[in-house]
């Protein structure tokens, strides 16, 4: 079965980038690669999927890696409110424990 | 656009008994999911609806959980009887369709949170 890792939390200032990673090295060739974050007391929120090039919307941006073994979940510009656990999951549906961002005032 | 709705928001109940959630997703989404969080985990998903049929329910703990979606619109999920163990919040997401690659983003309800005492 594919399987996602990610680390178990990251810390960044207010206002700068932040790289969230996630391995999936058993995900197949035709699997997408999907975001959600969690805010605490809610529902996950969707934030970005991606099969095989790189991907932005208005949230975030995703890189992913060219053999696809990995990602990399990219906040250009960090506020408070993106304060929340962020889970990379794959087609399985597999949420794991995700990462807990804490942002720096 | 109105979003997944669920109800109730928060249920205590004692173990042995019987509860119920219900989901009613974004309009027009073929397909419904049922997961179960358990505090410090993250989402399981307990069973798939696509339209009014089962895509996937292998972690469904059949013994005590039963879900229907009648009609393919709206969802119950159902414990009979409730354990300790069932404590948790119970997540209804729905998506506007379904395929095995998983080229689909889901839209999550607020959760129900239940205790069993």
């Amino acid at each position: 079965d594919a399987k996602t890792t990610q680390p178990n939390s990251m810390e960044s200032n207010e206002e700068e980038p932040v790289h969230l990673p996630c391995n999936h090295s058993t995900i197949s060739g035709t699997d997408y690669i999907h975001w959600y974050r969690q805010l605490p007391s809610q529902g996950p929120e969707y934030v970005i999927h991606g099969l095989t090039s790189n991907v932005n919307n208005r949230m975030a941006s995703l890189a992913i890696a060219e053999d696809r073994k990995s990602s990399t979940l990219i906040l250009h510009r960090a506020t408070l409110r993106d304060a929340a656990v962020y889970y990379c999951i794959d087609e399985k549906l597999t949420f794991g424990t995700g990462t807990r961002l804490t942002i720096i005032p | 656009e109105a979003g997944v709705a669920q109800s109730p928001r928060y249920k205590i109940i004692e173990k042995r008994q019987s509860v119920a959630f219900w989901c009613n997703p974004i309009s027009g989404h073929a397909t419904l999911y049922w997961y179960q969080q358990i505090l410090g985990q993250g989402p399981k998903l307990l069973i798939q609806f696509q339209n009014n049929g089962v895509v996937d329910d292998s972690q469904l703990p059949k013994d005590r959980f039963s879900a229907e979606r009648l009609k393919g619109v709206d969802s119950t999920l159902k414990i009979q009887p409730a354990k300790l163990e069932d404590s948790a919040v119970y997540l209804c997401a729905s998506s506007p369709y379904w395929d095995s690659q998983g080229s689909y983003e889901q839209y999550f309800g607020p959760g129900t949170r239940l205790t069993v005492t």
